[in-house]
């Protein structure tokens, strides 16, 4: 079946612009996640939903990022005013039930932000 | 959230076993200890998890010290397209415990 799907692949912003990036998640997958890969480093968690409820934010690094998920599926998240130090790849992730510390994540491509 | 260590990068030979070492020292008792590995261009790819017992799946093995304080993740046939970035993650089996916490990973680097 599909796997995590993210969109765009790649994407080029002039500092200041606003960025829009999605994420379509397994059908059926009850929770869903927000990582930032700076280059070199490791995913930084970002963000968690459980359906349409956003139920950790704690990793959002400034008032510019914010996410969605409205219906409990795709979820989009956003970054106003873009600056340089948001480059980075964003990674969604998704998983299938709540609450259990066992299941796996599975992982989308990612998408590449550059911030010129 | 427990700190785990690891090599920063290993090397081996394709055919051989790839041994892939992770200290957790400071685990508790009801964390599990996970690996996933992000290939090149890629997102993470979840590899094997384990509590206290020896793992096996299709893609690798899991062996945990008796106290839990290190664990292998071992590969046993690694072929090139096993080269990628290793993370082992200790993960609390807590209520609302979701995220996963990357520290830097081993590079692995699979070579002909």
């Amino acid at each position: 079946g599909a796997g995590v799907s993210q969109s765009p692949r790649y994407k080029v912003a002039k500092r200041g612009q606003d960025v829009a990036l999605r994420c379509d998640p397994i059908s059926g997958h009850v929770s869903l996640f927000w990582y930032q890969q700076a280059l070199g480093q490791g995913p930084e968690f970002l963000t968690y939903f459980q359906n349409e409820a956003q139920l950790d934010k704690s990793g959002l690094p400034s008032d510019r990022f914010f996410a969605e998920r409205p219906e409990g599926s795709v979820s989009t998240l956003k970054i106003q005013r873009t600056q340089q130090e948001d480059s980075a790849v964003y990674l969604c992730a998704s998983s299938l039930v709540r609450d259990t510390s066992t299941n796996e994540q599975f992982f989308g491509p990612g998408t590449r932000l550059t911030v010129l | 959230d427990a700190k785990t260590t690891q090599p920063p990068s290993m090397d081996c030979a394709e055919g051989r076993a790839a041994n892939l070492p992770c200290n957790h020292s400071t685990i508790s008792g009801n964390e599990y200890v996970y690996w996933y590995r992000q290939i090149h261009s890629q997102g993470p790819q979840y590899i094997i998890h384990g509590l206290k017992n020896n793992e096996t799946n299709e893609m690798a093995s899991l062996i945990i010290t008796e106290d839990r304080k290190s664990s292998t993740l071992i590969l046993p046939h690694a072929t090139l397209r096993d080269t990628a970035v290793y993370y082992c993650i200790v993960r609390p089996l807590i209520q609302g415990a979701q995220k996963l916490v990357f520290g830097q990973g081993t590079r692995l680097t699979i070579n002909p």
